[in-house]
């Protein structure tokens, strides 16, 4: 079954307390990317990666960092947290074809007090 | 700057009716238009992607229409279930630009008894 698949779904953390959001996706896709999802605004993107190395920021970027090491794997890392950054997270993948359907994970709700 | 606009916010209707949901864009050169279905507190779900040269794509009792004219596109939702209930939402992107995409706020559905 195509999956991806976010660890932890749910996490409350303190102001600065680094954190990783993990990501795995199954379907051997080229392309992934991180969305934050907050009330009255639409998805907007953190960063994507379009292959194994290969990252760029989206439009939402600053307080966040990436990693593509191998292509399954695309973590969200928070090296310092605070609470502007208490928002759903979502990680999607797809093929390098930009006509191609997105799959998103399931979300990761992230609180930061 | 490329936009997606969304009505209405909110719609409430009665199992068993239609409905459509309006989708209007800013987004240029225009690439693809795609249609996702969000539970609360879930990940969006594809529906429906079309390109340029399509106008009409049908899932199940969803149909999306697109007209690239007027850069509009409509899912109508046919005969509606409990299960219909969700947000929906409009996502585009333009030619040159695969990795990023333009989302609506979604159209927030209640289907009730």
């Amino acid at each position: 079954e195509a999956q991806v698949t976010q660890n932890p779904r749910y996490l409350i953390t303190v102001t600065g307390k680094k954190l990783t959001v993990t990501c795995s996706q199954n379907m051997n896709h080229e392309y992934m990317s991180w969305y934050r999802q907050d009330p009255g605004l639409g998805l907007r993107q953190i960063y994507y990666s379009m292959n194994v190395e290969v990252t760029d920021k989206g439009d939402v970027p600053e307080g966040y960092k990436v990693s593509r090491k191998e292509k399954r794997n695309f973590p969200l890392i928070l090296e310092s947290p605070s609470p502007n950054q208490t928002s759903l997270y979502f990680c999607a993948s797809r093929t390098s074809l930009g006509g191609n359907t997105i799959y998103f994970g399931e979300g990761s709700w992230l609180t930061v007090v | 700057k490329n936009q997606v606009e969304q009505s209405p916010q909110s719609l409430i209707i009665l199992e068993g009716k239609n409905c459509t949901l309006q989708c209007n864009y800013t987004v240029s050169p225009f690439s693809n238009l795609r249609w996702y279905k969000q539970d609360t507190g879930r990940g969006p779900v594809s529906l429906t992607i079309m390109t340029f040269s399509e106008n009409t794509k049908s899932n199940g009792r969803y149909t999306a229409t697109l007209d690239a004219d007027t850069k509009q596109s409509s899912l109508h939702i046919t005969a509606s279930q409990l299960s219909d209930s969700a947000s929906y939402i409009c996502v585009v992107s333009a030619i040159g630009t695969a990795s990023k995409l333009t989302f609506g706020t979604g159209t927030r559905l209640q289907v009730t008894l």
